[in-house]
């Protein structure tokens, strides 16, 4: 079981906006700004989307944009299009490790 | 940008030791976290440990038992013993690069399977 909860699949057309959650506790999201996003693709290492909460690193669609709200951080991606299908994973800073926690992930499907 | 290679024994018996080592290619080492994280389809992806740029170190809890880490900068590369391992302990297993002070990856290396199997 995974520190931070996030619903295993969420799926939406392509042009929908979508929105991934993720719950933390106040030991980790709702106490820090370090949450970060990654998309991962089947075989590949996950790719950085987004850190500190809300910064894009250069490269990433402004499509892609985070946001967060007490103990739960979101992704919101909009203008869906057919290669956003993939697992995305969100991980926060905690004080229990003095290091990072993450998601179970989840596993977007573009319709 | 930083460039991550990794390598190790892929197929482990019970109880023996998994051997992992990461090099680094470009890029400064004083500004990061040299780290190591595993995946398998039921847990997810899981911190396992990380080394500062002195040396130090720490790891998750759950693993900290088993685990030893080193730096050695004169090669650029890091590495990972865990030893006693199990059934359980089969993932895919990441080296990666993460920023001081952000605690985000902006660097992995490809990763290396390793299956423990009698």
């Amino acid at each position: 079981q995974s520190a931070l909860t996030q619903p295993v699949s969420v799926s939406g057309s392509p042009g929908q906006s979508i929105t991934l959650s993720c719950t933390g506790t106040s030991s980790n999201i709702g106490t820090y700004n370090f949450v970060t996003w990654y998309q991962q693709y089947p075989g590949k290492a996950p790719k950085l989307l987004i850190y500190d909460v809300t910064e894009r690193p250069s490269g990433i669609s402004d499509r892609f944009s985070g946001s967060k709200s007490g103990n739960t951080a979101s992704l919101t991606i909009s203008r869906l299009r057919p290669e956003d299908e993939a697992h995305y994973y969100c991980s926060s800073y905690t004080f229990d490790y003095d290091f990072v926690v993450f998601g179970g992930g989840t596993k977007l499907t573009v319709l | 940008q930083a460039q991550l290679q990794q390598w190790g024994a892929g197929l482990l018996k019970p109880s023996e030791t998994l051997s992992l080592t990461c090099a680094v290619y470009g890029g400064s080492s004083s500004d990061y976290y040299w780290s190591w994280f595993r995946q398998t389809p039921g847990k997810g992806l899981e911190w396992i440990g990380k080394v500062n740029p002195g040396g130090s170190g720490n790891s998750n809890p759950s693993l900290a038992s088993r685990v030893t880490m080193s730096l050695d900068t004169s090669k650029r590369q890091f590495s990972l013993k865990l030893s006693a391992v199990t059934a359980a302990d089969t993932a895919l297993y990441y080296c990666a690069r993460v920023v001081k002070n952000n605690f985000y990856v902006n660097a992995w290396g490809i990763g290396t399977t390793v299956t423990v199997s009698s």
